[in-house]
């Protein structure tokens, strides 16, 4: 299996612009998670899904990020406008369960907000 | 809410030497305990974990750690470290509760740092 893929990898855009990032999570990981990475706050949770429904997003920080899960094997989280701010890593993880199971992580878009 | 505390934002060890990475929990009811291991520029890959059963727990590369619940601890440890263990480490709990989320709360992590 390739594990979880995330892209991009990298993205600098400019304040104001619109991201959005992309995940495809492990073949039959029910769960999809994702977190944001920051210096300041470690690494938080912002959403997650369970069969492609949104179970949780008290972590998203604004009405400007939203995330979808049109299917099982695709996501998006998005960010309209962007903002300095919101510069981060941005990791994906999926698992085939929820509580107590291992989650498995992509390796992450680095966002740059100029 | 859960929350954790990891003891040290850098720890530096010599090679060869014992590791000990400190991690505290905070939670109504014992949760679910992970630790992830990220090395630069990748993404987390689990240690090892607890969740029910022995409380000292054999994870990947040579690490345990065990769950001490009188001290709401679950400090990870290695014997002897070895230059490929420098990376960033975390700490993190699971709701074990009926109504609690899935996702992971972690501890704002510690970098190991190995001397030759």
């Amino acid at each position: 299996d390739a594990g979880v893929i995330q892209s991009p990898r990298h993205e600098v855009t400019e304040m104001g612009q619109e991201v959005t990032l992309r995940c495809k999570p492990i073949s039959g990981h029910d769960y999809l998670f994702w977190y944001r990475q920051t210096m300041m706050r470690g690494l938080e949770l912002l959403i997650y899904f369970n069969n492609n429904v949104p179970i949780d997003d008290s972590g998203m920080p604004e009405d400007r990020f939203s995330a979808k899960m049109p299917n099982a094997s695709f996501s998006t989280l998005k960010i309209q406008p962007s903002e300095p701010r919101d510069s981060a890593v941005y990791f994906c993880a999926s698992s085939r369960q929820g509580r107590g199971g291992e989650q498995f992580f992509g390796p992450g878009t680095r966002l740059t907000v100029l | 809410a859960q929350s954790v505390t990891q003891l040290g934002s850098h720890v530096s060890v010599s090679e060869g030497a014992l590791v000990l990475l400190r991690c505290n929990y905070s939670s109504s009811v014992p949760p679910y305990l992970f630790w992830y291991v990220q090395y630069p520029n990748q993404g987390l890959q689990l240690l090892l974990k607890y969740t029910t059963g022995a409380t000292l727990v054999k994870g990947i590369n040579g690490f345990e750690a065990e769950f001490k619940k009188s001290e709401t601890s679950f400090h990870l440890t290695k014997p002897s470290a070895h230059m490929s263990d420098a990376a960033e480490y975390f700490c993190a709990v699971s709701d074990t509760s009926g109504g609690g989320a899935d996702g992971l709360t972690f501890g704002k992590g510690t970098h190991l740092i190995i001397q030759p």
